[in-house]
């Protein structure tokens, strides 16, 4: 089946120091992937998407490849900031499946100042 | 370009109630997704509607249900509520043209409390 799987959280960071949340992926054929981020007391807001293998996709200093030799795509930040702070998700949507995204259970990042 | 919207935004209701959540989603968008949000299970997919049909469903029982009108506008509803039920539902909008590589945007969410 589709699954997603995150770094456990939560992450503390201090303020311009580098940013890594491992995330690899369970699917058959070519997902989509997507990193979405969650502020508190928000929904989700897409962070970055890549749609095919050796895609970066990157935003806000975001980035992320997405690797099908390692099933993975990662998000990497060179340097974080307070505002950073929030709730990051991994999320794959399936081959033949549209409107159906698969989530991962989420990376609770803190950034001190 | 107004987001997608969802009302209540926090509603508390007893086992055994039933309850309707309402979704607007992004103006030409014509697929809404549905999905629950816990601590314990994270963000799970409930279903899809696109041009009014119910197109993809996730594995949660038949007392979740919804429905998606000519607007594109999509309800869902929860009879029998269980504590269980107590959680954050996000609603998002997508285009539904190009495949699995549609972007969701989605709402802020409605906070269900079952007491």
């Amino acid at each position: 089946g589709n699954s997603v799987t995150q770094m456990e959280g939560p992450v503390t960071l201090s303020e311009e120091a580098f940013l890594t949340i491992n995330c690899t992926y369970t699917a058959t054929g070519y997902p989509s992937l997507f990193w979405y981020v969650q502020y508190p007391g928000e929904g989700l807001q897409l962070l970055l998407k890549a749609t095919k293998a050796d895609d970066k996709g990157s935003n806000k200093g975001f980035e992320a490849t997405y690797r099908k030799e390692t099933t993975s795509f990662h998000l990497e930040k060179g340097s974080v900031q307070v505002s950073d702070s929030a709730v990051y998700f991994c999320a794959l949507s399936p081959l033949g499946s549209q409107g159906n995204l698969i989530f991962g259970k989420g990376t609770k990042l803190s950034v001190k100042p | 370009k107004a987001g997608v919207t969802q009302t209540p935004r926090y509603l508390i209701k007893t086992r055994g109630q039933q309850v309707t959540l309402s979704c607007s989603p992004i103006s030409g968008h014509r697929s809404v997704s549905w999905y629950q949000q816990t601590p314990g299970q994270g963000l799970q997919f409930l279903f899809e509607y696109f041009s009014e049909t119910q197109r993809n469903k996730g594995n949660f029982p038949g007392r979740f249900s919804g429905r998606q009108f000519s607007n594109s506008r999509s309800e869902m509803n929860v009879s029998t509520l269980e504590l269980g039920d107590s959680a954050l539902y996000l609603c998002a909008s997508s285009l539904r043209t190009s495949g699995n590589t549609d972007t969701q945007y989605f709402g802020p969410g409605t906070r269900l409390t079952v007491l």
